[in-house]
């Protein structure tokens, strides 16, 4: 089946630290990957995403490359601000356009 | 992308009783998929919503407890039915897309007491 595994948190990072968080997913064929990200009191947004292999999704400072051959999809920012204080998922899109998500990874930066 | 709102935006609610979300979506689309995220929890989908058609519902999930209404490809609503403290939760219903991101409403925050 599908499923998504995401590095256990929480994390605290301080300011201008550099940041992974790492995800690695089973998958039958091809699925699109995704970064969404939950700050404090706030919805769901996407963060990043990428559709095929070795694709680089980025956004905001934050990166993220579809490795086939590793299955994974790590999450990286080379330098976090207080502002980047979040939980942040991994997910894949199904073929039949579902979600599966990863627990998500809490982080919080420090000033 | 597309404008999702949710109706209420939160609420709380007595054990027992019921309580409709509202999801309206600014452009149709053919599916649209229901998530919900408990306390401290990750996403989990609840069923997918086809306009004239029954809802298709997640292994743990059953259409008693939470039904779902399709009347347009605008709009879809989902009943949390004869609530207990479990249910507190975030649920969030998710248009598909054409594309390849998926986006959420801003949620519906649910406490049950």
């Amino acid at each position: 089946g599908n499923s998504v595994t995401q590095m256990e948190g929480p994390v605290t990072l301080s300011e201008e630290a550099f940041l992974t968080i790492n995800c690695t997913y089973t998958a039958t064929g091809y699925p699109s990957l995704f970064w969404y990200v939950q700050y404090p009191g706030e919805g769901l947004q996407l963060l990043l995403k990428a559709t095929k292999a070795d694709d680089k999704g980025s956004n905001k400072g934050f990166e993220a490359t579809y490795r086939k051959e590793t299955t994974s999809f790590h999450l990286e920012k080379g330098s976090v601000q207080v502002s980047d204080s979040a939980v942040y998922f991994c997910a894949l899109k199904r073929n039949d356009y579902k979600l599966s998500f990863g627990a998500g990874t809490t982080v919080t930066v420090r000033a | 992308s597309a404008v999702i709102s949710q109706k209420p935006s939160r609420d709380i609610c007595q054990r027992g009783t019921s309580l409709t979300i509202q999801c309206q979506v600014d452009s149709q689309v053919t599916m649209m998929f229901w998530y919900r995220q408990q306390p401290g929890q990750s996403l989990t989908l609840i069923a997918t919503a086809n306009q004239g058609s029954e809802a298709t519902y997640e292994s743990g999930f059953v259409i008693d407890k939470f039904p779902i209404s399709r009347p347009n490809l605008t709009f879809s609503t989902l009943t949390v039915s004869n609530m207990s403290p479990e249910d507190s939760s975030i649920y969030l219903c998710s248009p598909e897309t054409p594309g390849q991101e998926q986006f959420f409403g801003p949620g519906t925050r649910l406490t049950v007491l």
